[in-house]
C-alpha cells in the first residue's frame, strides 16, 4: 500500500467549475498535511496546509482533513486555466521531527477554456 | 524561486564520473534538504540538515553524499551514478525543521549516461 495515495489522473475541468482533488495516506500517526501545486518544468510550492479536521478556507482553495478516515483532500473554486498544474498531497508524521514530507505521485490538473 | 537557487540547472554525467550539485538559500533559514524527483514516482526526501548537521539520511545509496559547510549551502556529491539515478533533483529550505513550509529551488535535470 502507498503511503500517500491520490486519485489518479489526469483531471479535466472547464473553466469557471470546482476542482476535487483527493488524497489518502496510510499512516495514522500524520499529523500535517500539505497541498503543493508544481507547473511543468517548476518546482513545487506551497498552496495550502492544514492539520485540524475540518475545513480551511484560502481564497479559492478549500482544503478538507478528515484524520478518521485518513483522507484529505483540495477544491479549487471557479478554476481558471491558470490553475492548470500538478498538485502534490504531502503528509508529516507526528513521529519525526525533521519536517520529512512523504509525497504522494500527484495529480495533473487541466482547466480548459 | 529566487530565495533557493541551484547550479546547475542541468547536467549529463557518465557513469564513471563525479560531479557535485549545488543549493544555496538566501531566506535565512536553518533546515535544508534534498529531494529526487523520477518520472511517475513521489517526490522522495534523500537528506535533511538541521544547523550544518545531517538529521535524516532516508535510505539513500552512497553514491550520493551530502555536503552541508554551513546554513546557506548545501551539496550533492555524486559518483559512480547509474541511469536509474536520472532525475530532478530538488533542493528546499525552511526556518526550522518543525516549519510548515518548505521553500524549493528549481531543481538540477540530472541525465546519467
Amino acid at each position: 500500500q502507498k503511503e500517500v495515495e491520490q486519485n489518479s489522473g489526469p483531471l479535466s475541468v472547464p473553466e469557471g467549475a470546482i476542482a476535487s482533488l483527493n488524497c489518502t495516506y496510510s499512516d495514522r500517526g500524520s499529523q500535517s498535511f500539505f497541498w503543493y501545486r508544481q507547473y511543468s518544468g517548476k518546482s513545487p510550492e506551497l498552496i495550502m496546509f492544514i492539520y485540524s479536521n475540518g475545513d480551511k478556507e484560502d481564497g479559492r482553495f478549500t482544503a478538507q482533513l478528515n484524520k478518521a478516515s485518513q483522507y484529505v483532500s483540495l477544491l479549487i473554486r471557479d478554476s481558471q486555466p491558470s490553475d492548470s498544474a500538478t498538485y502534490l498531497c504531502a503528509v508529516r508524521s507526528g513521529g519525526t521531527s525533521y519536517g520529512k514530507l512523504t509525497f504522494g505521485q500527484g495529480t495533473i490538473l487541466t482547466v480548459h477554456p | 524561486e529566487t530565495g533557493v537557487t541551484q547550479t546547475p540547472r542541468h547536467l549529463v554525467m557518465g557513469m564513471t564520473n563525479k560531479k557535485s550539485l549545488k543549493c544555496e538559500q538566501h531566506l535565512g533559514h536553518n533546515a535544508m534538504y534534498w529531494y529526487k524527483q523520477s518520472a511517475k514516482k513521489p517526490l522522495e526526501l534523500m537528506f535533511v540538515y538541521s544547523l550544518e548537521e545531517r538529521v535524516e539520511n532516508n535510505s539513500v545509496p552512497s553514491r550520493f553524499s551530502p555536503e552541508c559547510p554551513n546554513s546557506s549551502h548545501l551539496f550533492l556529491h555524486l559518483h559512480t551514478l547509474q541511469p536509474e539515478d536520472s532525475a530532478l533533483y530538488l533542493c528546499a529550505s525552511s526556518h526550522t525543521t518543525g516549519s510548515y513550509e518548505q521553500y524549493f529551488g528549481p531543481g538540477t535535470r540530472l541525465t546519467v549516461t
